[in-house]
Order: C-alpha cells, then sequence, then structure tokens
C-alpha cells in the first residue's frame, strides 16, 4: 500500500521570503503522479500543481515549483516570495497510474505567514 | 460557475438520523469521488464511481450509501448517524481515473 508523511505539522515564513514543504512517499510502482493540495480557512480543496513521475523535469506553476527526486521518493514544495493569501494547510498526495488508484493524502502541513 | 458543487455546506443533526450530501460538477467529468477528513485533517477517499458505476468503496461502514443518478451527480447518503462520523466531507471529480481531481468546497458534518 502507498504512504504519503509530510514530516512538518506546521511552518511558518515571513512574507516575501522562500519556504520548503517536504513530503515523502512509499510506493513500488514506477509510474504515478503527485499532487500539492492547497486547503486555506475556507475548507476548499485546490489544486497547486502536479507532477508525473516519468518527467524529470521538476514542475512549476508562477511561485509554486517541486522538488521532485524519485530515488530519495520525496517530493517538496518550495513557495517563493510568500504572500499572506498563502497561509493554508497544504496536503501533498499520490495517485498510481493504475485504473481503480485514488490520491492518498499525507497528514498536511500549516503553513502560517507572517506580515 | 463552480465545477463541483456540493449541498449542504453545513449539516447538524442528532445521532440515529439518516441524511444526504448532494455533488454535482459541471466539467464533463466521467469520475466522482467522496472523501472524509477528521477532526485530524487526514483525507481518506471512501467512494469512487465512473460512469454511474462503483470501482471504489474503500472500508467504510454499510450506513454509507452513495448514488449516482448520472454522471453529473454522486450523493451520499448516510443511515443511522453516530458521532464518529462528524467530520468534512469532499466530493471530487475528475475527468478520467487517470486525471487531477477539482474538489467541492466540503460539507461540515456535525452530529449533536
Amino acid at each position: 500500500a502507498q504512504t504519503v508523511t509530510q514530516s512538518q505539522p506546521e511552518m511558518s515564513v515571513q512574507e516575501a521570503e522562500t519556504v520548503t514543504l517536504s513530503c515523502t512517499y512509499d510506493t513500488s510502482e514506477s509510474d504515478y503522479y503527485l499532487f500539492w493540495y492547497k486547503q486555506p480557512p475556507s475548507r476548499q480543496m485546490i489544486l497547486v500543481i502536479r507532477q508525473e513521475a516519468y518527467k524529470q523535469q521538476n514542475a512549476t506553476e508562477n511561485r509554486f515549483s517541486v522538488n521532485f527526486q524519485k530515488a530519495a521518493k520525496s517530493f517538496s514544495l518550495k513557495i517563493s516570495d510568500s504572500q499572506l493569501g498563502d497561509a493554508a494547510m497544504y496536503f501533498c498526495a499520490y495517485r498510481g497510474n493504475n485504473a481503480g488508484n485514488m490520491l492518498t493524502f499525507g497528514g498536511g502541513t500549516r503553513l502560517m505567514v507572517k506580515p | 460557475d463552480t465545477a463541483v458543487s456540493q449541498t449542504p455546506k453545513y449539516l447538524v443533526t442528532q445521532m440515529g438520523n439518516d441524511k444526504s450530501i448532494k455533488c454535482e460538477q459541471n466539467l464533463g467529468h466521467d469520475t466522482m469521488y467522496w472523501y472524509k477528513q477528521d477532526s485530524k485533517k487526514f483525507l481518506k477517499i471512501m467512494f469512487s464511481y465512473n460512469n454511474k458505476e462503483l470501482i471504489i468503496n474503500e472500508t467504510v461502514p454499510n450506513r454509507f450509501s452513495p448514488k449516482s443518478p448520472d454522471k453529473a451527480h454522486l450523493n451520499l447518503h448516510i443511515n443511522s448517524l453516530e458521532l464518529g462520523d462528524s467530520a468534512v466531507y469532499f466530493c471530487a471529480s475528475s475527468r478520467q481515473l487517470n486525471q487531477p481531481q477539482h474538489f467541492g468546497d466540503g460539507t461540515r458534518l456535525s452530529i449533536l
């Protein structure tokens, strides 16, 4: 069974600074997808970024980028130029490539942004 | 227009009651899901439907019964509610199984 671990229950960052959220996972599959979801206090789940395991290039979406280390099974999220609106719970998620595989979520990291 | 909408947003009810949460997506997606987020924020898959057919049913009590009248809807009916059912329930959809999932805003269910 796949597991996803986020070892940082809480992180804080100064506005305009950079922060990195950690995520590790365990799988025996070679082809899969990884995601970061943001959950602000409004409770919505918003897809931030996705990474296909077969792609070596790290995904980037504006201020959000990932450091994907397939051999180490690590998938960290870097937020540059942090903004107050970035404050939220962040969930790392894994999905295998086989039909029927669902998202497996990590426990989440609460990010606080200090003005 | 909201892509994945759940109703109600909040549901407060007593133990033993039966309640339903509705979910609709207007994205034309084939696959829909229900997740439960407990008080510790852990998110777990409950069900998945693909083209109105149940394809995943995790270890969920049979008091929970999903119903998919068509591809755009996946409703969750819960019988004989228990205290442990208190949680936020998220509906999600994806174009197909191997596509990113879009989530609804969640329904906070509180059992008194």
